[in-house]
């Protein structure tokens, strides 16, 4: 057990819907990352949150959006969905945000089901 | 840009032996992070293993070891005694730098990985 929580663990939905994916650093971690793992793209990067400010940006569609709350968990917000969103989500901590080390630690995902 | 690679989609190795993983990288950052995952089939991401681009040592964790080699560009993942619940894939990841992501942030490149399958 990581120490990162993900809910929820399964999500199963249609195209056109909006979903909300919600994810619980490990405690005293203050950075959230957003990757999500697809087939046909790996394992990519989404966006990340240090202490509630974004401090990077990846291969993050428009229809999707994150925050970071001043309890430090964060939310990953999909919209318009399509079925090429299906895919499974990992919410990821770190203690700090740049320098050596801070290793990064996975919650057990979101698998999401777009039909 | 900042790559991974990992030439080799799957493995076998027979229980208790070493079996060596491959990862190379591409970087012009004098400074940068390795890591290295393992997903088994139910999913998750479990950390395995870091090094440093200044670290002097190889890493080791364990039964996981990092052959680093820098002029080479390459940091496999060296697993010793395999056992059965080593079956999995393996993800190589490199922190982005810093130049290119505009400041301090750890976000990770991955390589597509190796699935590994420990026979009995």
């Amino acid at each position: 057990d990581s120490g990162v929580t993900q809910t929820p663990k399964h999500l199963i939905t249609a195209t056109g819907q909006r979903v909300t994916l919600r994810c619980s650093p490990r405690s005293g971690d203050l950075s959230v990352y957003w990757y999500q793992q697809s087939l046909d793209q790996g394992l990519q990067f989404l966006i990340q949150y240090y202490n509630g400010e974004e401090r990077a940006k990846g291969n993050i569609l428009e229809r999707f959006s994150a925050q970071q709350f001043p309890d430090l968990h964060s939310e990953l917000n999909l919209s318009s969905l399509e079925l090429g969103d299906s895919a499974l989500y990992f919410c990821a901590s770190s203690v700090g945000s740049g320098g050596m080390g801070n290793e990064q630690f996975f919650g057990p995902g979101t698998r999401l089901t777009v039909l | 840009a900042q790559k991974i690679t990992q030439t080799q989609p799957g493995m076998f190795v027979q229980e208790k032996e070493a079996v060596t993983l491959d990862c190379t990288y591409d970087t012009s950052d004098p400074s940068y992070g390795l890591f290295w995952y393992k997903q088994p089939s139910s999913g998750e991401m479990i950390f395995l293993i870091y090094q440093g681009s200044y670290d002097q040592q190889n890493a080791t964790e364990g039964r996981y070891s990092l052959n680093f080699q820098k002029a080479r560009k390459s940091a496999n993942l060296v697993i010793s005694a395999s056992q059965l619940g080593d079956s999995a894939m393996y993800f190589c990841a490199m922190r982005e730098a810093a130049a290119e992501s505009g400041g301090a942030t750890n976000k990770l490149i991955f390589g597509t990985g190796t699935l590994l399958a420990v026979q009995p």
